[in-house]
């Protein structure tokens, strides 16, 4: 079975920009979360969807959006783009939306905001 | 508000000596708790997981992690580690409200010498 896939893997931006990022859960996962992981540092929760609602959101501004489709797949969508958005952006599908479930991350897609 | 500390930023070992990655997290609710491995240009892996039940829990790769309750900690440990196990270490923390927001940690680089 394939697991969760992202694309693009990586995306070169320039600052004020918009940026959408695509997300594939694997097969039969109906919840799918959105991280922003910073060079160095640990993933940042921005999002959760489960059955194409927004079920919890970080500490993000509302230039951050994100919605599922009713395939499960998911995008994030990020507007004026800024120099500090540069970061992977990791996809992590679980089963369910409860926070004991296990999350099944993809490879990531690298954002540079130059 | 939850909170997870990763003490050691970064973990040289030499290969076959033991190892442990400690992690503390602070919450006022149940929590579940998570350790995830990221090898360099790839998404995360879990490790293992708590959720209930019997404190010590045993992973893949031969990692197990010990809860408690009363130090607030999560440590990682494994008896004899392989120059495979280099990659970098994340602990994570997601509260028992019905919510979804997992915290992940600042994370530990582990470094395996020959």
């Amino acid at each position: 079975d394939a697991g969760v896939t992202q694309s693009p893997t990586h995306l070169i931006k320039t600052r004020g920009q918009h940026v959408t990022l695509r997300c594939s859960p694997i097969s039969g996962h109906k919840s799918v979360s959105w991280y922003q992981q910073v060079l160095g540092q640990g993933p940042q929760f921005i999002f959760q969807y489960y059955e194409k609602e927004e079920r919890g959101r970080g500490n993000f501004p509302d230039r951050f959006s994100a919605r599922q489709f009713p395939n499960y797949s998911s995008e994030l969508n990020v507007n004026a783009l800024l120099l500090g958005d540069s970061a992977l952006y990791l996809c992590a599908s679980s089963l369910l939306a409860g926070s004991y479930n296990e999350q099944f991350f993809g490879p990531g897609t690298r954002l540079t905001v130059l | 508000a939850q909170s997870v500390t990763q003490l050691d930023s970064q973990v040289p070992v030499f290969e076959e000596a033991p190892v442990e990655l400690r992690c503390n997290y602070s919450s006022s609710v149940s929590v579940y708790l998570f350790w995830y491995v990221q090898y360099p240009n790839q998404g995360l892996q879990l490790l293992l997981k708590y959720l209930s039940g019997s404190t010590l829990v045993k992973g893949i790769n031969g990692f197990e992690a010990e809860f408690n309750k009363s130090q607030t900690s999560f440590h990682l440990r494994k008896p004899s580690v392989h120059i495979s196990d280099t990659a970098e270490y994340f602990c994570a923390v997601s509260e028992d409200t019905g919510g979804f927001k997992t915290i992940f940690g600042a994370g530990t680089r582990l470094f395996v010498k020959a």
